[in-house]
């Protein structure tokens, strides 16, 4: 069965700072990979997916995540991080079975230093 | 576009009491449908989800149940609520995929639930 990792439960980077957020997936096939944010209290809103082609994928808000095969990683990246990023981010890979299901990873807050 | 709707928003029941929490799609037809619970420092759990009206998935056996009585309804339920039922509950949707296919999901605002 899939499983997605993020090692890091917490992590605390200054704004303007550089950001990585860390996720390891497990899949037997071509994972189809996704990077979700959560405000507190609010719904998960998506910021880029990876289904094939460049392995480089831009996403909103200034994202961007790179999916390396033989790592079995999709590691998200800011260059420069704002303090509106602080919240909680998960990644996700599409589970196999049918009815387009998704395994989460358990999730990583984020919080901005001013 | 494609709106999801959750509610209400926040609920405190007591203990042994029903539940009833809604879940509408707009926008879009045929959707399927999921339920997920958050707890704090968890994750997502999906509950249960829906290819299509009466066609119900349960993923974890437990205290609740869930409904289509609609194409774009979405009904999660409980006879005798639990303090373990506290949490967060989310709605999502996706388009309809044939077989094993992936596309994304979309949530809802979600819905806080305090079981006392």
């Amino acid at each position: 069965a899939q499983s997605v990792t993020q090692p890091d439960i917490h992590i605390t980077v200054s704004e303007g700072a550089s950001l990585e957020l860390r996720c390891n997936y497990s899949y037997g096939a071509t994972p189809y990979l996704f990077w979700y944010v959560q405000s507190p209290g609010q719904g998960l809103q998506l910021l880029l997916k990876y289904f094939s082609g460049d392995t480089l994928v831009q996403g909103i808000k200034g994202f961007e995540a790179e999916f390396k095969r033989s790592q079995s990683s999709f590691n998200l990246r800011k260059p420069s991080v704002h303090w509106s990023d602080a919240a909680e981010y998960f990644c996700a890979v599409g589970a196999t079975g049918g009815g387009n299901k998704l395994t989460f990873g358990t999730g990583t807050q984020l919080k901005v230093e001013l | 576009s494609q709106t999801i709707h959750q509610w209400p928003a926040t609920l405190v029941q007591p203990v042994g009491s029903p539940l009833s929490l809604e879940c509408t799609v707009e926008g879009t037809s045929n959707p399927n449908l999921y339920w997920y619970r958050q707890a704090a420092g968890r994750g997502l759990q999906l509950l249960f989800y829906s290819v299509g009206i009466g066609q119900i998935s349960s993923e974890v056996p437990q205290n609740l149940s869930a409904s289509r009585p609609q194409d774009r309804q979405f009904i999660l339920s409980s006879k005798k609520l639990l303090l373990s039922d506290s949490g967060f509950y989310l709605c999502a949707w996706s388009r309809p995929l044939p077989g094993q296919g992936t596309d994304t999901q979309y949530f809802g605002p979600g819905t806080r639930l305090t079981v006392l």
